[in-house]
């Protein structure tokens, strides 16, 4: 079982403002990782699916990176805007297409 | 709608009831879970099938049974709760259970126990 943990556990930030987190995980039997973001009383969104040692993927004002060597991939947004608003989680998975997830970091942006 | 429907979004039953969950996918995806969401615990999976048959079932009570009819459906059929088991019960496709396919989530099912 892939242990997942992701910092911080909450964020606040003022609109404009730029921020990243980290999600940490196992780097043995690594495949992919995968970011999500929720938005509340929605469906999780998939946002980046990514699998290669130094892989980064941009959609828009967000973008990750990931390092399987060590084992973490950062998830950044740019110019934070209140519609960013969400809990991001990544979930790692190895072998077969089984995610499991983090806790997330809760994001609020304050116009 | 990202086209994965959960019904119904909210739940509320007796630890006697007997109540199913229903999913319903119609894109053309060959994988679908169950995930539990409980307050301030990450998704767990519950159950996992692929091409209509059960690939996984991640050390989940009888209490709860999944049921799989065809690739566009699954069902979670609930019987005899506990309070406990309230929590907010997700399922997801994806194309299939290789690695570098995301998933598909639909809304939800707010279950409440009572």
């Amino acid at each position: 079982i892939l242990n997942v943990e992701q910092s911080p556990q909450s964020l606040h930030v003022q609109e404009g403002d730029s921020t990243n987190f980290t999600c940490s995980f196992p780097s043995s039997n690594f495949y992919a990782l995968h970011w999500y973001r929720w938005e509340t009383a929605k469906s999780p969104e998939a946002l980046f699916v990514m699998t290669l040692n130094g892989d980064e993927k941009k959609k828009g004002r967000i973008s990750a990176t990931l390092n399987t060597k060590e084992g973490y991939s950062y998830l950044y947004i740019k110019g934070s805007q209140p519609e960013d608003s969400a809990t991001y989680l990544c979930a790692p998975n190895g072998a077969t297409n089984k995610l499991i997830f983090g806790t997330g970091t809760l994001l609020a942006v304050q116009p | 709608e990202t086209g994965v429907t959960q019904t119904p979004r909210h739940l509320v039953m007796g630890m006697t009831n007997k109540k199913s969950l229903k999913c319903e996918q119609h894109l053309g995806h060959n994988a679908m879970y169950w995930y539990k969401q409980s307050a301030k615990k990450p998704l767990e999976l519950m159950f996992v099938y692929s091409l209509e048959e059960r690939v996984e079932n991640n050390s989940v009570p009888s209490r709860f049974s999944p049921e799989c009819p065809n690739s566009s459906h699954l069902f979670l059929h609930l019987h005899t709760l506990q309070p406990e088991d309230s929590a907010l019960y997700l399922c997801a496709s994806s194309q299939d259970r290789a690695t570098h396919y995301g998933y598909t989530f639909g809304s939800g099912t707010r279950l409440t126990v009572v």
